[in-house]
């Protein structure tokens, strides 16, 4: 069965520090990985994956996509309180829909 | 606003009532999903429609009852449903290309269901 684990599924922070999300699965026939981020509303793209080794990036947040160790890590720099949210893992492959893990709630404290 | 909208955001209702959750999309896309969010669990996906034909129906039960008169609309009507489907109802929509599913889905804002 296709699987998708993220950790850790909480953490608080403070303003400025570095925090780093990790997003494991376990798909066959995978074609991309995908994050999101789910404030008190829609969840909203970050980014996708589909090659290892090649860092997205958007501001302070970044993401990079290892598919030989079927991991990928999201990175957000500098938080602010405004970084507050849920971050969502999802991975596809051909003909599903995505697979979602349980989140990572991220609370950055002033 | 994402472009996908629904409707209500919020609702609350007894386990005998008959409601309807409604999800709008303004994106041109011609494949929409609805997705069930409990505390703790993942985003479940509970029916896919594209092109307006149902693809998939991950063993939903049939006290969820989806309709997708066209690519723009779909509801989810419910009846006699149970206390644990209390949850946030997520609609999503992609374009869909060439047969197979898209990857990036844009979502609306849900619809918090509470069953009492």
């Amino acid at each position: 069965e296709d699987k998708v684990v993220q950790s850790p599924l909480s953490l608080v922070v403070h303003e400025g520090d570095t925090v780093t999300l990790n997003c494991s699965y376990e798909v066959t026939n995978f074609r991309s990985l995908l994050w999101y981020k789910q404030e008190k509303k829609a969840p909203t793209f970050l980014f996708m994956l589909t090659s290892s080794g090649i860092e997205k990036k958007s501001g302070r947040l970044s993401s990079i996509l290892d598919k030989k160790e079927l991991f990928s890590i999201l990175n957000i720099t500098a938080t602010q309180t405004g970084d507050s949210a849920i971050y969502l893992c999802a991975v596809e492959a051909p003909g599903y829909a995505l697979n979602f893990g349980k989140g990572t709630s991220l609370l950055v404290t002033p | 606003e994402t472009g996908v909208t629904q409707t209500p955001r919020h609702l609350v209702m007894g386990m005998t009532n008959k409601k309807s959750l409604k999800c709008e999309q303004h994106l041109g896309h011609n494949a929409m999903y609805w997705y069930k969010q409990s505390a703790k669990k993942p985003l479940e996906l509970m029916f896919v429609y594209n092109f307006k034909e149902q693809t998939e129906n991950n063993s939903v039960p049939s006290r969820f009852s989806p309709e997708c008169p066209n690519s723009s609309h779909l509801f989810l009507h419910l009846h006699t449903l149970q206390p644990e489907d209390s949850a946030l109802y997520l609609c999503a929509s992609s374009q869909e290309e060439g047969g197979t599913t898209a990857n990036v889905l844009t979502f609306g804002a849900g619809s918090r269901l509470t069953v009492l």
